[in-house]
């Protein structure tokens, strides 16, 4: 079965630190790969999202950044981050073509 | 640019009744799928229901269903037997394409009394 496993569930960083945010995804092959952010009391946002492996499309100018460095992992960084860089940040896959997307539990990112 | 809009932020229902949460949404194109989440406490996000654009039949599943008005870009969600357990925000998305980019309504909360 396919699983989706994203970590960690909560951090607090100060401003100006480094950030990686990890997702795997297994029991599926060439998945696209979403990265959103739900800031507080709102809708989901879309970051980032790929369809192979270094492929990656942004979708809003940001201080972020993601990769894909293999096939079923999507990392979210950020080389320093901003306090409006807190929130709660999903990671997703697609299975196939015109199929759901499917969401990791989150990260709740607080940057103080 | 595609848009989904949930016109209400909040909705109340008791429990074993029935409720139906809203959604429009405004595109272009003809092809298309539209979902409905359901974002618990635990903030994880659990799809409800899909509906494919092109089939004209209401999609359902268990006790939630929707009204699929395609000349009208409306999409609601009915919830029957409402309980404690369908709280939730419910989250309304919109996506076409084979990358497909949702994109989410800003969200219904539902409490469920007693």
């Amino acid at each position: 079965s396919q699983t989706i496993h994203q970590w960690p569930a909560t951090l607090v960083q100060p401003v100006g630190s480094p950030l990686s945010l990890e997702c795997t995804v297994e029991g599926t092959s060439n998945p696209n790969l979403y990265w959103y952010r739900q800031a507080a009391g709102r809708g989901l946002q879309l970051l980032f999202y790929s369809v192979g492996i270094g492929q990656i499309s942004s979708e809003v100018p940001q201080n972020l950044s993601a990769s894909r460095p293999q096939d079923r992992q999507f990392i979210l960084s950020s080389k320093k981050l901003l306090l409006s860089d807190s929130g709660f940040y999903l990671c997703a896959y697609q299975g196939g073509p015109f199929t759901p997307l499917h969401f990791g539990n989150g990260t709740r990112l607080t940057v103080t | 640019a595609q848009t989904v809009t949930q016109s209400q932020p909040e909705m109340s229902v008791q429990e074993a009744e029935t409720v139906t949460l809203s959604c429009t949404y405004d595109t272009s194109e003809s092809d298309y799928y539209l979902f409905w989440y359901k974002q618990p406490p635990s903030r994880q996000m659990i799809l409800v229901i899909r509906q494919e654009a092109y089939k004209q039949q209401n999609a359902t599943e268990n006790r939630f269903s929707v009204n699929f008005q395609k000349a009208a870009k409306s999409f609601s969600l009915k919830i029957s037997d409402s309980q404690l357990g369908d709280a939730a925000m419910y989250f309304c998305a919109y996506s076409t394409g084979t990358a497909s980019k949702l994109t989410f309504g800003t969200g219904t909360r539902l409490q469920v009394t007693l």
